[in-house]
């Protein structure tokens, strides 16, 4: 049984740039949590998709948007890049009781 | 509004010796709480948690926590260090809030473990 996987495992852009993130969870898991891990810090929740609807969202701006797949994997879009948002986006599955984060894409904007 | 304070930054320890990292949270309604280990270019990895019950809680690779609502501490415990224990660890508080599968996690700053031979 794979666990929560994640693409791409790196990437780079340039400010001003837009990036998309995927994300697919643990086989029955139907909620997937997005994360934002700046160098240094402790994961910040961005959001949080259900029945491909977002049900939480954490305190990022509306240039963080995203979006739940019939089949429960998610995708995290990022418009307008901005250096600050250089950091490693980690996405966890869930299902009750339990919750599986995946190794995180790294992203640099420069 | 849920927070956790993560005491150390970085906490050194020798082969063999306890280690003790602490955290303490904040929490309006009764916590669910974590703690993660990362290591270095990784995902977080679920040590133990802890969401009703017995209020001391034992996790993976010999490490235990103890819920103290008094203290609103959870502090993560392991009697004797392994090299391989070296990494970054973070506490974590979420809710139960409305019923459903876990809601956000809220993290620590994370404590890094140093383990020396």
């Amino acid at each position: 049984d794979a666990g929560v996987t994640q693409s791409p495992t790196h990437l780079i852009k340039t400010r001003g740039q837009q990036v998309t993130l995927r994300c697919s969870p643990k086989s029955g898991h139907d909620t997937v949590s997005w994360y934002q891990q700046a160098l240094g810090q402790g994961p910040q929740f961005i959001f949080q998709y259900y029945e491909e609807e977002e049900r939480q969202r954490g305190n990022f701006p509306d240039r963080f948007s995203g979006h739940q797949f019939p089949n429960y994997s998610s995708e995290l879009n990022v418009n307008a890049l901005l250096l600050g948002d250089s950091a490693l986006y980690l996405c966890a599955s869930t299902s009750y009781n339990e919750q599986f984060f995946g190794p995180g894409t790294r992203l640099t904007v420069l | 509004a849920q927070s956790v304070t993560q005491l150390g930054s970085h906490v050194s320890v020798s082969e063999g010796a306890l280690v003790l990292l602490r955290c303490n949270y904040s929490s309006s309604v009764p916590p669910y709480l974590f703690w993660y280990v990362q290591y270095p270019n990784q995902g977080l990895q679920l040590l133990l948690k802890y969401t009703t019950g017995a209020t001391l809680v034992k996790g993976i690779n010999g490490f235990e926590a103890e819920f103290k609502k008094s203290e609103t501490s959870f502090h993560l415990t392991k009697p004797s260090a392994h090299m391989s224990d070296a990494a970054e660890y973070f506490c974590a508080v979420s809710s139960n809030a409305g019923g459903t599968s876990y809601g956000k996690l809220t993290f620590g700053q994370g404590t890094i473990l140093t383990v020396h031979p």
